[in-house]
């Protein structure tokens, strides 16, 4: 079955810094991928998913990237700010099962 | 409309006690998903649902958790004979299927946070 890695497990940038989450997956059947914020206490909530029939795509100061060859796909955060700082979580799917999750990057934006 | 919505918020149980939560999706929503999140960590995949039918119970911890799922909607979630270890946030998390797919977004619940004493 899929197996979602994601990585850096923590990571800090100062304010007005961009900010990028990488993530792989092993089934190259994958073709949806969505990224989670859960700020602390809260629910995990969408902020952006792709789609294997695109590369890139942005959401203002949000992208995401998928490099289906290499089977990864990153979350790039630009001019970070502090109600940035939450747990994100990476995911991908076949289709054929639900969604599998990465272990979750908490980023702390330094003002 | 509403979204996914879970009770209780907060239970506090003692060891050795059972518990059940509940978990009222999105309505039209056909897949419900169960998830446990201990402090500080990943999102745990407990049981999904598609319709009333839950084709793959592996992801249970025990044979003390069960779930159920009836006219397609409401779900609960049993723990029997509660451990210290099941203190956690157990969310729930609700999708529409595409035919032939998993590729709707899942929508998240606010969480039940069990406390076992």
């Amino acid at each position: 079955g899929e197996n979602v890695e994601q990585h850096p497990s923590t990571l800090s940038v100062q304010e007005g810094d961009s900010a990028v989450i990488k993530c792989t997956y092993s089934d190259s059947a994958s073709n949806y991928f969505p990224w989670y914020k859960q700020e602390l206490g809260k629910r995990p909530q969408l902020i952006i998913d792709i789609r294997s029939n695109v590369g890139e795509k942005k959401d203002q100061r949000i992208a995401v990237t998928l490099n289906k060859t290499a089977k990864h796909f990153s979350l790039h955060i630009t001019e970070t700010q502090p109600e940035d700082s939450a747990v994100y979580f990476c995911a991908g799917t076949s289709g054929n099962t639900p969604l599998v999750f990465g272990k979750g990057t908490r980023l702390s934006v330094i003002a | 409309g509403a979204g996914v919505s879970q009770s209780p918020s907060n239970k506090v149980t003692e060891k050795g006690k059972d518990v059940e939560l509940r978990c009222d999706p999105i309505s039209g929503h056909t897949a419900l998903y169960w998830y446990r999140q201990s402090l500080g960590q990943g999102l745990e995949f407990l049981i999904y649902f598609q319709g009333n039918s839950a084709p793959d119970k592996s992801g249970l911890p025990s044979d003390r958790f069960s779930a159920e799922r009836t006219g397609g909607s409401v779900s609960t979630l049993t723990i029997q004979r509660t451990q210290q270890e099941d203190s956690a946030v157990y969310l729930c998390a609700s999708s529409g299927r595409l035919a032939g797919g998993w590729r709707e977004t899942q929508y998240f619940g606010p969480g039940t946070r069990l406390l076992v004493l």
